[in-house]
Order: structure tokens, then C-alpha cells, then sequence
């Protein structure tokens, strides 16, 4: 099992530029997430999945969407980049009740 | 609003000694506590939880305790080694569908 997967690992973009980040798993979780975490801090949820079809607002959504695509993947997409959205950005899935959360390898955002 | 905070932002042990990271809370309402590892370049890892209702867990080489009188959670590791260096977060549930909050990491600096 590959776990979560992200793409791209590193990215540049100027601002107002658009993106999306791609994210999958393999483990048939059911609930899916995206944090960022900036420099010295703790991560932020930014949106979540609790299953295939249903998307909600976390902590800091604002300049985000989310796209719940399958219960495999779950995007991020930057429509008018910001300098503040410079940051490492992670999906998470979870198995139904189970509290552990399995993190990908992250994307690294800068926005010029 | 309630938050997840840790007391100290670097600690540097020794390698064969015990390590001991804490944590302050101040939601009440939160049913579950969280301790996860960040290596650098990486996501974070699960390492063990603890339910509100209880005051002590153990895992492999590592103790949480949990101290509701005061709100303080700590990680304890045992015979700690270089494979321990790593950001360490606290985290906590904060509703139903696993949203996680997290505090802003302590740094564990394992020396030979």
C-alpha cells in the first residue's frame, strides 16, 4: 500500500495564479482532510471529507476549495494564490472511529 | 478560542535517557488527546491516544499522561535514541468527525 500520496511535492506559483493539489488513498478510509502548516507551527484544517460526496470548512477555508472526487481522492484548489497561502500543505485519512489520522508527505507552496 | 499549547519549544536529551514533552490544554470538552511525531521533510505520524476518562496509556516506549485537574498532557520516552529526534505535537479531537487541533510542536534534540 502506497498510504496518502500528494502531488506535486513542491510547487511555485505567482500571485493570482491557480492550482490544484492532488491527494490519494489507498486504504479505503472514508474521511479525508488538508491542513497547512506554516513555519514553526502546528497544522491548521483547512477543509475535510467525512465521505464521498460531502465537504466541510475547517479551521482557515478561506481562498480553498475542495473537491471529494472518489472515496480515493481529495483535491485542494488555490483559484487566486496569496503570498499568506506560502505554506506546507498535508492530506489525511482516517479509518470511521478510529482516531489515527495517516498523513501524506506534504506539498510545499510558495506563492511569490 | 480554546487552544492546544506546549510548554516548550526545544528540548534537547540525551541518547539512553528518558524524554519527557508536555502539553497544556484548555477545551474540557475534547474526548480524545493525541500525540503525534514529525520528522523533518515528513508528515506527522500517530504515536499514541488517550481518552478523556483516562489517566495514563502506555505504547511502546512511550507513556502518555493526562491531568484533567490541570489540563496537562505529557509524552514520556523511554530510552530515548536518535531515531526519536523529531517535532513532537499535541492534538486534540475536537468533534465527531476527527477534526484534529494542534499545538505548535516541540522540538526533541537527541545528543550521543
Amino acid at each position: 500500500n502506497a498510504g496518502v500520496t500528494q502531488t506535486p511535492k513542491f510547487q511555485v506559483l505567482k500571485t493570482g495564479q491557480s492550482m490544484t493539489l492532488q491527494c490519494a488513498q489507498d486504504m479505503n478510509h472514508n474521511s479525508m482532510y488538508w491542513y497547512r502548516q506554516d513555519p514553526g507551527m502546528g497544522l491548521r484544517l483547512i477543509y475535510y471529507s467525512a465521505s464521498e460526496g460531502t465537504t466541510d470548512k475547517g479551521e482557515v477555508p478561506n481562498g480553498y476549495n475542495v473537491s471529494r472526487l472518489n472515496k480515493r481522492e481529495f483535491s485542494l484548489r488555490l483559484e487566486s494564490a496569496a503570498p499568506s497561502q506560502t505554506s506546507v500543505y498535508f492530506c489525511a485519512s482516517k479509518e470511521g472511529v478510529r482516531n489515527e489520522q495517516f498523513f501524506g508527505p506534504g506539498t510545499r507552496l510558495t506563492v511569490l | 478560542g480554546e487552544s492546544v499549547g506546549l510548554h516548550l519549544p526545544t528540548l534537547s536529551v540525551q541518547e539512553g535517557d528518558n524524554s519527557i514533552i508536555n502539553c497544556a490544554y484548555s477545551n474540557s470538552a475534547s474526548d480524545y488527546f493525541i500525540w503525534y511525531k514529525q520528522e523533518s521533510g515528513k508528515g506527522p505520524q500517530f504515536i499514541i491516544d488517550i481518552r478523556s476518562n483516562m489517566d495514563k496509556r502506555q505504547g511502546q516506549r512511550v507513556t502518555v499522561l493526562l491531568n484533567k485537574t490541570v489540563k496537562h498532557l505529557s509524552l514520556q520516552i523511554a530510552a530515548t535514541q536518535p531515531g526519536d529526534s523529531a517535532v513532537y505535537f499535541c492534538a486534540e479531537i475536537t468533534d465527531s468527525w476527527g477534526k484534529l487541533q494542534f499545538g505548535a510542536g516541540t522540538q526533541v534534540v537527541v545528543t550521543p
